[in-house]
């Protein structure tokens, strides 16, 4: 099955910050990738996807590119706000559409 | 829209008793799942189903149980509670299984065995 690989946290940073949280995965075929995040006390929701080698999905300012050659599909902002505290999740979907999550990666924006 | 709506947001149980968690959804979806996350570890998947009278295991089944009658409803059911069973439980739904992977998390259940 798959497996992905995220970065630990937690990540600190200051606002207005560069923010990168690496994933990469272990995949047979070719997977659909996934970012989705945790805002405190609630579910999880989809940040952004991406169906097929070198797509780059992006909502809310974030933005990650389908890297095939490397297995990764690290997930950037330019510049985080406070409000971008939560718990990142990368997730490759296996060929039946089931979702593989990391361990999730803490980011903490400090005013 | 209610979404995923799940039920008791909080449980303490004693070793050994059973419960049911319940999960509804109203956007019709057809497939269910039910992941357990613990700190550090991500999400696990339970079970799922992919329409009512269907259901399968996923990576950690057991010490559970799962039933679909119907379209909307997905209750998780803990028999014989145990520590190991203490945890964050999510509800999530889906359209369609085919990549879409855009699932709708519920806001969890968080369930202490003691």
């Amino acid at each position: 099955g798959n497996s992905v690989t995220q970065m630990e946290g937690p990540v600190t940073l200051s606002e207005e910050a560069f923010l990168t949280i690496n994933c990469t995965y272990t995949a047979t075929g070719y997977p659909s990738l996934f970012w989705y995040v945790q805002y405190p006390g609630e579910g999880l929701q989809l940040l952004l996807k991406a169906t097929k080698a070198d797509d780059k999905g992006s909502n809310k300012g974030f933005e990650a590119t389908y890297r095939k050659e490397t297995t990764s599909f690290h997930l950037e902002k330019g510049s985080v706000q406070v409000s971008d505290s939560a718990v990142y999740f990368c997730a490759p979907s296996d060929s039946w559409g089931k979702l593989q999550f990391g361990a999730g990666t803490q980011v903490v924006v400090t005013p | 829209n209610a979404g995923v709506t799940q039920t008791p947001k909080f449980r303490i149980l004693k070793i050994g008793q059973s419960m049911t968690l319940q999960c509804a959804q109203d956007m019709n979806h057809n497939y269910m799942y039910w992941y357990r996350q613990d700190p550090g570890m991500g999400l696990k998947l339970i079970y799922y189903s992919v329409g009512a009278g269907i259901t399968d295991k996923g990576e950690v089944p057991n010490g559970y149980n799962v039933s679909r009658s119907t379209t909307e409803d997905f209750p998780l059911r803990l028999e014989l509670a145990a520590p190991s069973q203490t945890s964050v439980y999510f509800c999530a739904s889906s359209y369609s299984k085919r990549n879409t992977g855009e699932l709708f998390f519920g806001e969890g259940s968080r369930l202490t065995v003691l």
